[in-house]
């Protein structure tokens, strides 16, 4: 069964707070992704990365950075949390870029910034 | 930009029949739909291609125009499973619509 696991799936930090969102999959994929989900936006692409030390901008990237140093583990750094960062976030993976090839999500972390 | 998706939000009863649009204002390749059910992680459904292929799920429709760059996904007969936020996307930029939140009611 393919698995994505998120490190939490509730946290709550302060504003100033370096955050650290982990994700892992265990399904040998290349792609990851992360997006951040908001009532009336739908889903949002925050970063992705297409394999190993890859990373690309989505459409949101401002105020977050990514690291990949693994091919199964792909986190997401908030850099000086602000309340407009509370959000609900997703991490994804594929199996590779192109075709066919179906999105995994995992069950999301709500982030709440005080 | 996001592809819009109407209606925003829908309530039916059990049985009954609903159709979701998903309208782009850039040139869709691909279309590729999901649902999510409360808490839980969004689930593919569905994925759309150019030329009318289509490869997903059994019980469920869509429609692909590129044309019109739109996409609607059919939903007949429905169950209480059903109930769910939909998502369409654009596999190729990764982009995902403002999705379409469907409660089903006995």
């Amino acid at each position: 069964d393919v698995k994505v696991t998120q490190s939490s799936r509730y946290l709550v930090k302060r504003t100033g707070e370096k955050v650290f969102l982990e994700c892992v999959q265990d399904m040998d994929h290349e792609n990851m992704f992360w997006y951040r989900q908001d009532p009336g936006l739908g889903l949002r692409l925050i970063y992705f990365s297409y394999d190993v030390k890859m990373k690309e901008k989505g459409d949101i990237p401002e105020g977050y950075s990514v690291s990949r140093e693994k091919k199964e583990r792909f986190s997401l750094i908030l850099e000086s949390a602000s309340t407009n960062q509370t959000s609900m976030y997703l991490c994804a993976s594929r199996i590779r870029s192109g075709g066919v090839n179906e999105q995994f999500f995992g069950p999301g972390t709500r982030l709440t910034v005080l | 930009q996001q592809p819009v998706q109407s209606p925003q939000a829908v309530i039916l009863r059990e049985g009954e029949d609903a159709v979701i649009n998903c309208s782009s204002s850039k040139a869709l390749y691909s279309v590729h739909w999901y649902r999510q059910k409360h808490g839980e992680a969004p689930v593919f459904l569905m994925i759309l291609l150019k030329g009318g292929e289509q490869k997903g799920h059994d019980k469920i429709s869509a429609s692909f125009n590129e044309k019109k760059q739109q996409s609607s996904l059919y939903l007949t007969a429905s169950q209480l499973s059903y109930s769910g936020t939909y998502f369409c996307g654009t596999p190729d930029k990764l982009i995902f619509g403002t999705g379409t939140r469907l409660q089903v009611f006995p």
